[in-house]
């Protein structure tokens, strides 16, 4: 049984760059969930997939967006980078769409300058 | 929508005491509680969760008590073991997924355990 692995581990972009971050779930999960943890934050829900489809968005601007593959797999990718996009983003597995008892990866830690 | 409060923001204790950690939530519609612990530059991990038609869950020296009244949620840890030091997170939920059902996390909780 393999993890929930992101890629990359650490991300350098300037202000108005486009950034893409990848996962691939947990074995056997078909959900996959991404949060962004400001520092000293709680995550903070982005979006998640679901059978190659968004099931549901958090708070974030449409230059946030995602995809899921066959595979469940997902990237996400953000335009137009702002400085406050700065943060760690943290990708969770999930079954059939739940939120129950997400499996996190180590996420991908952005910075813009 | 949902808002979740967590205290204390940052706990010490002496290695062997107990370790209380509050949230309170806003929306009475929330029914899944779970509790992820988050070591330093690592991933979270889930602990524990509850569900809204359960008072009280254990498992080892860990445990979490439900009061749906005053809506708020509490993680206990016993005999703590300086492996305990994390940052620990509250969370709630309305449900199964989709934009209603997403997880919203509480600030966190700093908790060190002194040798």
């Amino acid at each position: 049984e393999t993890g929930v692995t992101q890629s990359p581990t650490h991300l350098i972009k300037t202000r108005g760059q486009q950034v893409t971050l990848r996962c691939s779930s947990q074995s056997g999960h078909n959900t996959v969930s991404w949060y962004q943890q400001a520092l000293g934050q709680g995550p903070q829900f982005i979006f998640q997939y679901y059978r190659e489809e968004e099931n549901g968005r958090g708070n974030f601007p449409p230059r946030f967006s995602g995809l899921q593959f066959p595979n469940y797999s997902s990237e996400l990718n953000v335009n137009a980078l702002e400085l406050d996009d700065s943060a760690l983003y943290l990708c969770a597995s999930s079954l059939y769409g739940g939120n129950e008892k997400l499996f996190f990866g180590s996420g991908t830690q952005l910075s813009v300058l | 929508g949902e808002n979740v409060e967590q205290h204390p923001s940052t706990l010490s204790v002496q290695e062997g005491d107990s370790a209380v950690i509050k949230c309170t939530y806003s929306d009475s519609a929330s029914n899944y509680f779970p509790w992820y612990k988050q070591e330093l530059g690592k991933r979270p991990q889930l602990i524990i969760d509850i569900r809204s038609n359960v008072g009280e869950k254990k498992d080892q020296r860990i445990a979490v008590t439900l009061n749906k009244t005053a809506k708020h949620f509490s993680l206990h840890i016993t005999e703590t073991q300086p492996e305990d030091s994390a940052v620990y997170f509250c969370a709630a939920s309305r449900g199964y997924g989709g934009s209603q059902g997403n997880l919203i996390f509480g600030k966190g909780t700093k908790l060190s355990v002194k040798p």
